[in-house]
């Protein structure tokens, strides 16, 4: 199936650790985005990434880190995690950048992250 | 600043009710508006996508409106189904790689 497919669905952790949330797309989209969801479901950018560019939002703590290993992945690493970062993670991907005419975001079933 | 509100936040109606949701935007220099659906618990389906130069998009049951002057785009919806309970999102481009979206409004189709 073509499509946006990240891991974990559900991600419980211990505030201090470290974790990752992975993303892979099969569509050959050119750009890869993480969003936030947090709890009164409003979705916000956090990072974009276009040919090897990141774009990164000023209001994300740095302890979280965007890594593309190539063009179909984009990996969440988030360190020392804090209550406050609890939310759920959507991965999406668009066939360009998003201020394209045509430009449909793809996206993932999302990552619940609970930080304990 | 790009501000995008969805009104009303919440709506119930019983089925085969025709509906609208309501998208205002505060700058109208937009390139496209695009209208999502998320199921709970799911991620985002795009439902339709308008871009500046169109007047409105038809997808089956849906249809989506885009007036820029008036900052403000509607998703209406024929005859409501069950199936249609969801969260209906409306998102704008702005900045760079940036969708910038809607507070979403929850919609509930009682049978």
């Amino acid at each position: 199936d073509t499509a946006v497919s990240q891991t974990p669905k559900y991600l419980v952790t211990q505030m201090g650790n470290d974790k990752s949330i992975k993303c892979e797309q099969n569509l050959g989209h050119d750009t890869m985005y993480w969003y936030k969801q947090d709890s009164k479901k409003f979705l916000k950018i956090m990072f974009s990434y276009n040919n090897k560019e990141l774009i990164i939002n000023e209001t994300v703590p740095n302890r979280f880190s965007p890594k593309s290993p190539d063009k179909a992945h984009l990996n969440l690493h988030i360190n020392s995690l804090e209550l406050g970062d609890s939310a759920v993670y959507f991965c999406a991907s668009s066939l360009h950048e998003t201020v394209s005419g045509a430009n449909v975001l793809t996206f993932g079933a999302g990552s619940r992250l609970t930080v304990l | 600043k790009q501000e995008v509100t969805q009104i009303p936040a919440a709506l119930s109606v019983p089925e085969g009710e025709n509906l609208v949701l309501n998208c205002s935007f505060t700058d109208s220099a937009i390139y496209n508006l695009q209208w999502f659906r998320q199921d709970p618990g799911k991620g985002l389906t795009s439902l339709l996508l308008i871009q500046s130069s169109q007047r409105e998009q038809t997808s089956g049951r849906l249809n989506a409106s885009l007036d820029k002057s008036s900052g403000r785009s509607t998703l209406y919806i024929a005859a409501s189904q069950p199936g249609d309970s969801a969260t209906y999102l409306c998102a704008v481009p702005t900045g760079a790689n940036n969708l910038f979206f809607g507070t979403g409004t929850r919609l509930t189709v009682i049978p």
